[in-house]
């Protein structure tokens, strides 16, 4: 089992282009999540998705959109990509929303660069 | 809201033992995780704590106090290789994980 996969791993974009982030789990889970990463910051939360159909706003949606597009795929968009949005992306999934979302399993990150 | 304290950085040497602290408040609250992070790699889940008390896992411990809002974890041993930043992240109900900004652990030899 490859767990979580995300592509790409690293980007550099231009202020405004758009780009999508691609995330798959393989492990049959039924939430995924969508965090970034800034030095000090810790990991915030931008979007999830408790189940397959479900998309919700984290703490830093902004700027950002999401699409479940199955169970196995979660995939997160920046429609106009700004300097602010340079960041460490992470997805992430776990067995349940209820039950079994405090243990989260990762992927490797996409390291994004908006110039 | 939800909001937690952790150090930012702590030292130690090999074979040592470290407690790394983290105090929290929220509205709502099912349990505390904890988690790794080499530098440059991804979270990996350390463990979980609902109930009061200890959980022991190999040479990592945590526990949790909900009357006091605060938990630990306890690493034992110390290798070189658990160098790495540790995050606490608080489950407030049913929703998802709040973390904090993380420990970063220096192991010396």
């Amino acid at each position: 089992n490859a767990g979580v996969t995300q592509t790409p791993k690293f980007q550099v974009l231009k202020t405004g282009q758009s780009m999508t982030l691609q995330c798959a789990q393989d492990m049959n889970h039924n939430s995924m999540y969508w965090y970034r990463q800034d030095p000090g910051m810790g990991l915030r939360l931008i979007y999830y998705s408790a189940s397959e159909g479900t998309t919700d706003k984290g703490e830093v949606p902004n700027g950002y959109n999401v699409s479940r597009l199955n169970k196995r795929e979660f995939s997160l968009r920046l429609e106009s990509a700004a300097p602010s949005q340079t960041s460490v992306y992470f997805c992430a999934s776990s067995p349940g929303h209820s039950t079994g979302g405090e243990t989260q399993y990762f992927g490797p990150g996409t390291r994004l660069l908006v110039l | 809201g939800q909001s937690l304290e952790q150090p930012s950085e702590v030292t130690a040497v090999e074979g040592a033992i470290v407690q790394i602290n983290c105090t929290y408040q929220t509205s709502g609250f099912y349990g505390l995780s904890w988690y790794q992070q080499h530098d440059g790699g991804a979270p990996t889940f350390l463990s979980y704590n609902a109930l009061d008390g200890l959980e022991e896992t190999g040479r990592f411990s945590s526990f949790l106090s909900r009357s006091d809002s605060y938990g630990y974890l306890l690493l034992q041993e110390l290798q070189m290789k658990d160098s790495a930043s540790y995050f606490c992240a608080v489950r407030p109900g049913y929703s998802t994980l709040t973390f904090g900004k993380g420990t970063m652990l220096l192991v010396s030899p």
